[in-house]
């Protein structure tokens, strides 16, 4: 268990819904990551943000959008969707948001989303 | 652009037996290597890191070798054990892009009993 938690496990929804991912980070982690796993793809970063501000940002669409709380938690926000939206999500986290000590981070199990 | 690659889509071994995963990069300013393991159903853990100081890494029966002047790193496992069987996913870290992770597409290992 890396103390990483994300719900829900599964989703199944239309195209043109939006929906919403959540994660809770270990205990002390600043850092919050959000991962896309496409079909036989390796993982790919859509976004970071660390103590409540956005930090880097990877190949994320405009349709969807990430915040993270006060309490640290995140959401990644999914709209207008289409079928090729269908994947894992997962989100990870560290201490940091970088330089040492901060490059290794700890995955939740996921999200599925399937969009029919 | 695939900046991580891992060629090798599947390897099988024999319980006991060393395993050696793959791993090559093309971007010379990554300073910072892991690797993952990911059983079905479950997100990736980490394994095992080097910096970009080093080339080697050890930690039990899991050691990372990094050839920087190739761009290639590797995985060795020994011995092999059933439970090692998971999908191991290379990842790499430049300073300049922050803290983000660019993973291969992951090598499937198999441990046959």
């Amino acid at each position: 268990d890396s103390g990483v938690t994300q719900t829900p496990k599964h989703l199944i929804t239309a195209t043109g819904q939006r929906v919403t991912l959540r994660c809770s980070p270990r205990s002390g982690d600043l850092s919050v990551y959000w991962y896309q796993q496409s079909l036989d793809q390796g993982l790919q970063f859509l976004i970071q943000y660390y103590n409540g501000e956005e930090r880097a940002k990877g190949n994320i669409l405009e349709r969807f959008s990430a915040q993270q709380f006060p309490d640290l938690h995140s959401e990644l926000n999914l709209s207008s969707l289409e079928l090729g939206d269908s994947a894992l999500y997962f989100c990870a986290s560290s201490r940091l948001a970088g330089g040492a000590g901060a490059y290794e981070q700890y995955f939740g199990p996921g999200t599925r989303l399937t969009v029919t | 652009d695939q900046q991580v690659k891992q060629n090798s889509p599947s390897l099988s071994v024999q319980e006991g037996r060393i395993s050696i995963l793959n791993c090559d990069y093309t971007n010379s300013m990554f300073d910072y290597f892991l690797w993952y393991k990911k059983y079905p159903a479950e997100g990736p853990t980490f394994l095992i890191s080097i910096s970009s100081i080093k080339d080697k890494n050890e930690d039990g029966r899991f050691t990372v070798f990094l050839n920087k002047s190739a761009k290639h790193l590797s995985l060795h496992i020994v011995p092999s054990q059933p439970g090692d069987s998971a999908v191991y996913f290379c990842a790499a870290r430049a300073m300049e892009y922050g803290n983000k992770l660019v993973f291969g597409a992951g090598t499937i290992l198999r441990v046959k009993s």
